[in-house]
């Protein structure tokens, strides 16, 4: 059974920093891209970052180029978001998410498997 | 990027009735849409990629159609369990965007 759990969220001050994980079992780790996917309370989805399998392939929203960083380790099962200099408008739930089907990069196919989400409010 | 809209944004039916949702992209994007449902409190669930392919698992009542532009959901008859919020979602370029979600309510 393929599994995801994100960790790492918490209350974090404007301008502060913050560093989201998401630990995996039941697939084959390396085969596939992940995402980050967001949803600010009451709100709709919106996709955040994306990795490819080798982690040559990597993009951003917008909304938070220059911000936030994406990686993932191979060897642990594991992806990973820092996020810095954090604003209000990032408070969301935080889900990370896989690809369906195997894709050399990004994009053309959608996410099969979503973690339960860790919480991220940004508040003075 | 593509933009993505759903309509209507808020549906109100009863057991048993067949609803229809409308998703539409900006530009064309083929058949590379998906449809997910969310409950409160849970992540999204796919239900249907390639505009009309059912996810494992997900009930013959969900069907999906649509190429293009414009693209629909269809829930034959209600069941409890399908009041919920919908997204679509394209997925034919990178950044893959979500449509602003229909909520489905009961009567």
């Amino acid at each position: 059974e393929v599994q995801l759990v994100e960790s790492g969220g918490g209350l974090v001050q404007p301008g502060g920093s913050l560093r989201l994980s998401c630990a995996t079992s039941g697939f084959i780790f390396d085969d596939y891209a992940l995402h980050w996917v967001r949803q600010p309370p009451g709100k709709g989805l919106e996709w955040v970052s994306g990795i490819s399998w080798r982690g040559d392939t990597i993009g951003y929203a917008d909304s938070v180029k220059g911000r936030f960083t994406i990686s993932r380790d191979n060897a642990k099962n594991s992806l990973s978001l820092q996020m810095n200099s954090l604003r209000v408008e990032d408070t969301a739930l935080y889900y990370c998410a896989k690809d369906r089907d195997l894709v050399p990069a990004l994009g053309r196919t959608p996410f099969a498997s979503w973690g339960p989400g860790t919480l991220v409010t940004v508040s003075s | 990027d593509i933009q993505v809209t759903q309509s209507p944004s808020t549906l109100s039916a009863s057991v048993g009735d067949r609803v229809t949702i409308t998703c539409r992209a900006s530009q064309t994007i083929s058949s590379w849409l998906a449809w997910y449902q969310q409950k409160p409190g849970k992540a999204p669930n796919l239900l249907i990629y390639q505009a009309s392919i059912l996810q494992n698992g997900v009930p013959s009542r969900f069907s999906g159609s649509g190429s293009g532009t414009e693209f629909t959901l269809t829930v034959s008859s209600l069941h409890p369990d399908d009041f919920a919020t919908y997204y679509c979602q394209q997925y034919w370029t990178h950044p893959e965007t979500f449509g602003p979600g229909t909520k489905v309510e009961i009567k």
